[in-house]
Order: structure tokens, then C-alpha cells, then sequence
């Protein structure tokens, strides 16, 4: 079965440390993936998706399809990057996603 | 254009009851897919529409309905209420099949 796995429920670093939230899938298809984020009192908005190759507010994820990974990076962190992240499968691109049940990232000053 | 929207924000209901939960679409968006985020969880897909029809089921039972009207807005029926309802459901819409922009969502707790 489709599934998606994000290992750390928390994670905390300093301002201007890099920061890697981690991301594992299991398909047996082509994925589509995407990183969602959701800032304190705000909505889920999309943050990046792998199809794109963008870098949004410094953040990059880079799909390893050998790894079935698609790791969300950012060099260096800063404190406004507080927020939690899920990372997404689209399933057979039909729109309907799969989501990991999110990692929390805290930036201290 | 304004984004999705939601109604109510939050609802409390007793075991066995009905509940309908509404969202209107960002304008011209033709598909709406609805999901259940439960508490310290990931968001859980429970079923899309698209131009009115339903289009892909998540493994929930048939007790959770929905409909799509002309107009792009929809609702989540849900039937014979139980505790485990009890969660933040959230409303997407899109135009094409990546890119979904969801709304804030209804927390709904069930007594």
C-alpha cells in the first residue's frame, strides 16, 4: 500500500543551521510529491512539489526515487521556518494525497 | 478571487447524530476532495469530487457522503456520528490535479 513516512515527529535547530526534514515513501508507481506547510493559526498551503525543481523560501527537496526518499532541505534556517511540514503523495497523479503525519519544526534563536 | 472557505469553524455533536460540514471552493475550481486530519495526525483523504461526481473513495465507510453542486461548493455528510469522528476536517479545491489549496477547516468534536 501507498505510503508516506515522515520519522521525527520534532525538529529543532538553531537560526541559521541547516535543516533537513525527512521523507520516506512507498509506491510502486511513478510519484508525484509534494512538501506542505502549515504555519502557526494559518491553513495548509503548498510549499513545494518535486515535479517543479523550485526552490521556495530557500527550501529545496530532491526526489531519490533508489531511496524512495524526498527529504525537504533548507541551509539555513530561520526563526519564520517554525512550522509543521507534511509531506505528500499524490496518488497516480489523481489528486488524492497521502500524507505523512508531520514533522514540527522549531527554530531557536 | 477568494480562497476557500469553510462553515461552520467548529461544531460539537453527540454519538449517533448527523453532521453537515460545507466549503466553498476557490473560484473556478472544479474538483474537491475532502480530508480528515485527527489529532497529532497527517491529513486522511476521504473522498473527491468533480464536476459534481464523486471521483475516488479513502477507507472510509459509507456513513461519510458528500456532494458537489454547480456552483463548485460541497458538502461532507456525515451519518451515526461515533467518538473517532471526532477531528479538524478539511476542504481542497483545485483546477488541475496538483496544486491543492485548502481551506482552514471545521474542527468537529463529538460527545
Amino acid at each position: 500500500a501507498q505510503r508516506v513516512t515522515q520519522p521525527e515527529k520534532l525538529l529543532s535547530v538553531f537560526k541559521g543551521a541547516p535543516v533537513e526534514l525527512k521523507c520516506n515513501y512507498s509506491y510502486s508507481g511513478s510519484p508525484e510529491l509534494f512538501w506542505y506547510v502549515q504555519y502557526s493559526r494559518q491553513r495548509l498551503q503548498l510549499l513545494l512539489r518535486h515535479i517543479s525543481r523550485e526552490s521556495i523560501k530557500g527550501f529545496t527537496a530532491d526526489l531519490n526515487k533508489g531511496e524512495t526518499s524526498f527529504h525537504l532541505k533548507k541551509p539555513f534556517a530561520q526563526e519564520e521556518d517554525s512550522a509543521m511540514y507534511y509531506c505528500a503523495l499524490d496518488e497516480s497523479n489523481t489528486g488524492k494525497l497521502i500524507f505523512g503525519q508531520g514533522t514540527t519544526l522549531q527554530v531557536k534563536p | 478571487e477568494t480562497g476557500v472557505t469553510q462553515s461552520p469553524t467548529h461544531l460539537i455533536k453527540t454519538r449517533g447524530q448527523q453532521v453537515t460540514l460545507r466549503c466553498s471552493s476557490q473560484s473556478g475550481h472544479n474538483t474537491v476532495s475532502w480530508y480528515q486530519q485527527a489529532l497529532g495526525q497527517g491529513p486522511q483523504f476521504i473522498f473527491q469530487y468533480y464536476r459534481e461526481e464523486e471521483n475516488g473513495r479513502g477507507n472510509f465507510p459509507p456513513r461519510f457522503s458528500g456532494l458537489q453542486f454547480p456552483n463548485y461548493s460541497s458538502e461532507l455528510n456525515v451519518n451515526a456520528l461515533e467518538l473517532d469522528d471526532s477531528a479538524l476536517y478539511l476542504c481542497a479545491s483545485s483546477l488541475t490535479q496538483s496544486g491543492q489549496f485548502f481551506g482552514p477547516g471545521t474542527r468537529l468534536t463529538v460527545l
